[in-house]
């Protein structure tokens, strides 16, 4: 069955820094990914996808990666600010099974001012 | 507009108690889903719908039923609860013609424990 894997120990960045996030998956194809990010006691929020045939994605501060060799997509927030501690979830789109998502467990991400 | 909200926020349950979550809608999405998060497990699939009248099991459907008799509405039962369900649980709803491929919408996320 399909995996995705992230980093399960927090990361700790100074604000101004760039944060960077792992997330590997199993073989599987056409791979899309999606990234959420949650709050404490709140449902997750989408922020971005990519497709297996996207190299990168940009919205505003936030940029995606995809390696399909490396079954790999990383997740990058640059100039991070205090507001951007939460934790990011990254997400395996089950192709044609009714948009069904398999979950990392999640990277929780601290910036300290 | 309100997207997805579900009912209750909190409660407890002894063991062997039944329950039932509501999940509702208004997106007029085709999809719904029903999820458990538990720490350090990430969201798990309990039960998805694709659509008024059918569903389907996730990763984790055991102890679980669902039903969809309407489309904005996606209930989750418990027919006798167990320690091992204490959990917060999540509904979500997405449509297959969105343009980010099924971006799903969460629920604020009901808190259970069972005594």
């Amino acid at each position: 069955s399909q995996k995705i894997e992230q980093n399960s120990e927090a990361l700790n960045i100074q604000e101004g820094k760039t944060a960077t996030l792992t997330c590997n998956y199993t073989n599987y194809s056409p791979a899309y990914l999606q990234w959420y990010r949650q709050d404490p006691g709140r449902g997750p929020v989408f922020l971005l996808l990519i497709r297996e045939n996207e190299k990168e994605k940009r919205k505003e501060r936030l940029k995606v990666t995809f390696d399909t060799t490396l079954k790999q997509s990383l997740f990058h927030i640059t100039a991070s600010q205090p507001a951007d501690s939460a934790t990011y979830l990254c997400a395996l789109l089950i192709y044609n099974q009714g948009g069904k998502l398999i979950f990392g467990q999640g990277t929780e991400l601290s910036v300290k001012p | 507009n309100a997207g997805v909200t579900q009912t209750p926020k909190f409660r407890v349950l002894k063991t062997g108690q039944s329950m039932t979550l509501l999940c509702a809608q208004d997106m007029n999405h085709e999809y719904m889903y029903w999820y458990r998060q538990d720490p350090g497990m990430g969201l798990r699939l309990i039960h998805y719908s694709v659509g008024e009248g059918t569903t389907a099991k996730g990763e984790v459907p055991d102890g679980y039923n669902v039903s969809r008799l309407k489309k904005q509405n996606f209930l989750l039962g418990l027919e006798s609860a167990a320690p091992s369900q204490t959990s917060v649980y999540f509904c979500a709803s997405s449509s297959p013609l969105s343009g980010a491929y099924n971006e799903q919408f969460f629920g604020p996320g009901t808190r259970l424990t069972v005594l």
